[in-house]
């Protein structure tokens, strides 16, 4: 079956400017998250969405990134003003449920770059 | 506060040779556990996970893992290293009370033919 899709799969862009990516989540899947990789890192969790709306956005760095799921399926994480620390690979996730212990499955990731 | 250490940024083993990936957490209750694959320009993918049923877990494609909490440890094992096994593979820790994960720096693993 199709998993989780992020478009693009890479974003080159100059600083100052403003970019959206994408994710399109498992069908059916309720629970949506996205994460930021840096190069050598971990993921870090940025926005949980359940349904419609943001349960827990306390990992978005600044008031620069917005996050939304306006029909419970598709977000597009918006960055506005970037800057070159904004350069990683950011990553969408979907579980069916968003109960605790779920697991969550992984797009391929967006690679933005700021120049 | 909870935190997961994966020792080895990188591990180099031969092809059909055991694998061993060390990771230790800590936490202040019983934690979820998990481990996470990622090949080049591929999605995350889940390995295996501890939810506090038996201590040592099964995963995909030959790996398990097993859950030490007198040494806080949660390492990641395989009997003979496959070529395909070359990735980066994260160690991850669940908080208590929420779904958000907390990612170790990730291990590098190499199979030398």
């Amino acid at each position: 079956g199709a998993g989780v899709s992020q478009t693009p799969s890479n974003k080159v862009t100059e600083k100052g400017k403003y970019v959206e990516l994408r994710c399109d989540p498992i069908s059916g899947h309720t629970a949506l998250y996205w994460y930021r990789q840096s190069l050598g890192q971990g993921p870090e969790f940025l926005i949980y969405f359940q349904g419609t709306g943001a349960a827990d956005d306390s990992g978005l760095p600044n008031d620069r990134f917005f996050a939304v799921r306006p029909e419970g399926s598709v977000s597009t994480l918006k960055i506005q003003r970037t800057e070159r620390g904004d350069s990683a690979v950011y990553l969408c996730a979907s579980s069916p449920s968003g109960q605790f212990q779920e697991t969550q499955y992984f797009g391929p990731g967006t690679r933005l770059l700021v120049l | 506060a909870q935190s997961v250490t994966q020792l080895d940024s990188h591990v180099s083993v031969s092809e059909g040779t055991p694998v061993l990936l060390r990771c230790n957490y800590s936490s202040s209750y019983s934690p979820s556990l998990f481990w996470y694959v990622q090949h080049p320009n591929k999605g995350l993918q889940l390995l295996l996970k501890y939810t506090s049923a038996a201590t040592l877990v099964k995963g995909i494609n030959g790996f398990e893992a097993e859950f030490k909490k007198s040494e806080t440890s949660f390492h990641l094992t395989k009997p003979s290293a496959h070529m395909s096994d070359a990735a980066e593979y994260f160690c991850v820790v669940s908080r208590d009370s929420n779904y958000q994960l907390i990612w170790g720096a990730g291990t590098k693993l190499i199979i030398k033919p």
